[in-house]
């Protein structure tokens, strides 16, 4: 089945450091790739995704490319803010619709990797 | 940006009540619907999908008597945790799909159960 692995956590980098969150996913196909951010006290919201291979998706300064061949999918920026400590989740979406239609759209979420960012 | 509220946040009951946790997308008609747990520290995971008009479809492990669910409309999903019991405390997670948006889910804030 569709697994995501996560580098584990937490992660502790002071204000304008760089940031790596290592995302591997194992898939039948071609995937869409997510990474989705929880900040505290609220809902996940999605901060970025790529359908294809050599996909780079970016948003806030964040970016991921999608590795087909090392079936990665890292989360980068290059430099933090306080306010960027959160949860961070790697995700993965099937490539469409399977057989029976239950799993089109179903998420597979990695374990989350909390982010401080210390001033 | 298209919104999923959840009601209530945080509902405190005692063991052996049901409880019943809605969720709603208030500015797009959702055709799907999906309901995670999650625990401390750990991850979602998805316990079931729900189709307007048609019945859920609930994951390996997941107990189709003791969660129900309801998709009546396209901005109304409803989890009902029937005789809750303390190790149903959890975070109660629903995102919700939109017509022809395949790779979009928008999630709910969450809503806090603990069962006394």
């Amino acid at each position: 089945g569709n697994s995501v692995t996560q580098m584990e956590g937490p992660v502790t980098l002071s204000e304008e450091a760089f940031l790596t969150i290592n995302c591997t996913y194992t898939a039948t196909g071609y995937p869409s790739l997510f990474w989705y951010v929880q900040y505290p006290g609220e809902g996940l919201q999605l901060l970025l995704k790529a359908t294809k291979a050599d996909d780079k998706g970016s948003n806030k300064g964040f970016e991921a490319t999608y590795r087909k061949e090392t079936t990665s999918f890292h989360l980068e920026k290059g430099s933090v803010q306080v306010s960027d400590s959160a949860v961070y989740f790697c995700a993965l979406s099937p490539p469409g619709p399977v057989a029976g239609g239950t799993s089109y759209g179903k998420l597979t979420f990695g374990q989350g990797t909390i982010l401080t960012v210390h001033p | 940006g298209a919104v999923v509220s959840q009601h209530p946040s945080r509902v405190i009951c005692k063991s052996g009540t049901s409880v019943k946790i809605e969720c709603r997308s208030l500015d797009f008609q959702a055709t799907t619907m999906f309901w995670y747990r999650q625990f401390p520290k750990q991850s979602l995971m998805l316990m079931a999908t729900s189709n307007e008009g048609s019945k859920a479809t609930y994951e390996q492990g997941v107990e189709k008597d003791k969660f129900l669910i309801n998709h009546a409309s396209l901005t109304l999903s409803t989890l009902t945790v029937t005789s809750a019991h303390p190790e149903d405390s959890s975070f109660y997670i629903c995102s919700a799909r939109g017509m022809g948006r395949a790779y979009e889910q928008y999630f709910g804030p969450g809503t806090r159960l603990t069962v006394t």
